[in-house]
């Protein structure tokens, strides 16, 4: 079964780095998946594709500071110099033929 | 610019019906396979279902738990796609996204709208 698991929570500094972090299930290792952020009250913002290499393609208008990596299954976003309108949920989102899947999102807190 | 904006949603009672309707601009729709999304208050996002182009037959897939009861369809003349849904359950509340897919089999979602609140109460 395709399952994607991530932290319920992360917390950082404003100016400093986090990375966020996205698991696939056994099996699906190989798989591709896409970053979203969503700010309070507002809809989702599609962020980046990251691929099992950890090459990416980030969308419109998404800063420098927003960049992926892979390691095996994990899959991470990492937010440098954090800004106080990086304070969002992150989901990471994978797919199969018919199917699209969500993690259960991570909310990140900017001190 | 590209624009996606969710319409028709409300409060219905249990077992009724609501249609959502989705306005698209900006890019190709109809080259671009059309997902529904919806997210209850204070919870994760949840995929509903989603219709490919006509170059895939408008072929339709949807969450196994919705399915019996969710059609999506849509009207490449107008840049439109639609929700509906039926024999709705207190369970259905929720913020319902309409967002696009990078091209008719990209995976991911790359455009999103604002999203419509369906409350179904008695």
């Amino acid at each position: 079964q395709l399952v994607l698991t991530q932290s319920p929570s992360a917390s950082a500094s404003l100016g400093a780095s986090v990375k966020l972090t996205c698991t696939l299930s056994s099996g699906h290792s190989s798989y591709a998946i896409a970053w979203h952020q969503q700010q309070p009250e507002k809809g989702p913002r599609y962020l980046m594709k990251l691929n099992s290499d950890g090459s990416h393609s980030k969308g419109d208008g998404i800063p420098d500071r927003f960049s992926g990596s892979s390691s095996g299954a994990e899959r991470y976003l990492t937010i440098s110099s954090l800004q106080s309108e990086d304070e969002a949920d992150y989901y990471c989102q994978t797919w199969d033929t018919d199917l699209r899947v969500f993690g259960g999102g991570t909310k990140l807190t900017v001190l | 610019e590209v624009q996606l904006v969710e319409s028709g949603g409300g409060l219905v009672q249990p077992g009724g019906s609501l249609k959502l309707s989705c306005a698209a601009s900006g890019f190709t729709f109809s080259g671009s396979a059309m997902h529904w999304v919806r997210q209850a208050s204070g919870k994760g996002l949840e995929w509903v279902g989603r219709i490919r182009s006509k170059a895939n037959s408008y072929a339709t897939a949807y969450d196994a738990s919705m399915k019996d009861r969710f059609i999506i369809s849509r009207d490449d003349s107008k840049n439109m796609a639609y929700l509906q849904m039926n024999s709705l359950k207190t369970e259905d509340t929720a913020v319902y996204y309409c967002t696009s897919e990078y091209g008719d089999y990209g995976g991911f979602f790359e455009y999103w709208g604002q999203g419509t609140l369906v409350t179904v109460s008695s």
